[in-house]
């Protein structure tokens, strides 16, 4: 058990509606990183928080928001989902805002399909 | 840009022999390489991470992977198999100008060991 929660473990829903996945980090952590596995394109980093900051973004579609809330957990937001959506989404958390200095715990994953 | 590439997206080995898992990187600044594992239906685990220092790095179940930067490889070994190594194996990169621990990671490879 890495201590990173993730809810929830599995979503099926629709073409065209909105999701909220919810992540909460291990005990003191102030990074939430969200990460997107899919067949085809792999492990992918989405975006990433730091103490309720944005600090980097990756390749995270328009329709995808997240946030970090002043309790550190985050919610990663789905919205007008497409069949290419369906994936395997990730969070982890660290110490440190720099993950090569701390290292990077991640939660079970909540898996999305999208019908 | 940082990429990573594993070669072989399958590797097979017997019980008892050598696993070797290849990884070669591509980064404009001194970079931080790490190895994950991720059994089925679970998150990932940290097997073991290069950061600075010793270029021969010692993890968890008994991996170790060396670092060097004149091949630009960061090949995961294991001296000898054994059946709960069965997993995908990740290898990623961090670091970089940016003030982010995002992590970018190759397409992985599956570990098959047979009895």
């Amino acid at each position: 058990d890495s201590g990173v929660t993730q809810t929830p473990k599995h979503l099926i829903t629709a073409t065209g509606q909105r999701v909220t996945l919810r992540c909460s980090p291990r005990s003191g952590d102030l990074s939430v990183y969200w990460y997107q596995q899919s067949l085809d394109q792999g492990l992918q980093f989405l975006i990433q928080y730091y103490n309720g900051e944005e600090r980097a973004k990756g390749n995270i579609l328009e329709r995808f928001s997240a946030q970090q809330f002043p309790d550190l957990h985050s919610e990663l937001n789905l919205s007008s989902l497409e069949l290419g959506d369906s994936a395997l989404y990730f969070c982890a958390s660290s110490r440190g805002g720099q993950g090569h200095y701390n290292e990077q715990f991640f939660g079970p994953g909540t898996r999305l399909t999208v019908l | 840009a940082q990429s990573v590439t594993q070669l072989g997206s399958h590797v097979s080995v017997s019980e008892g022999a050598l696993v070797l898992l290849r990884c070669n990187y591509s980064s404009s600044v001194p970079p931080y390489l790490f190895w994950y594992v991720q059994y089925p239906n679970q998150g990932l685990q940290l097997l073991l991470k290069y950061t600075t220092g010793a270029t021969l790095v010692k993890g968890i179940n008994g991996f170790e992977a060396e670092f060097k930067k004149s091949e630009t490889s960061f090949h995961l070994t294991k001296p000898s198999a054994h059946m709960s190594d069965a997993a995908e194996y990740f290898c990623a990169v961090s670091g970089g100008s940016s003030n982010t621990g995002k992590l970018i990671f190759g397409q992985g490879t599956t570990l098959q060991v047979k009895p």
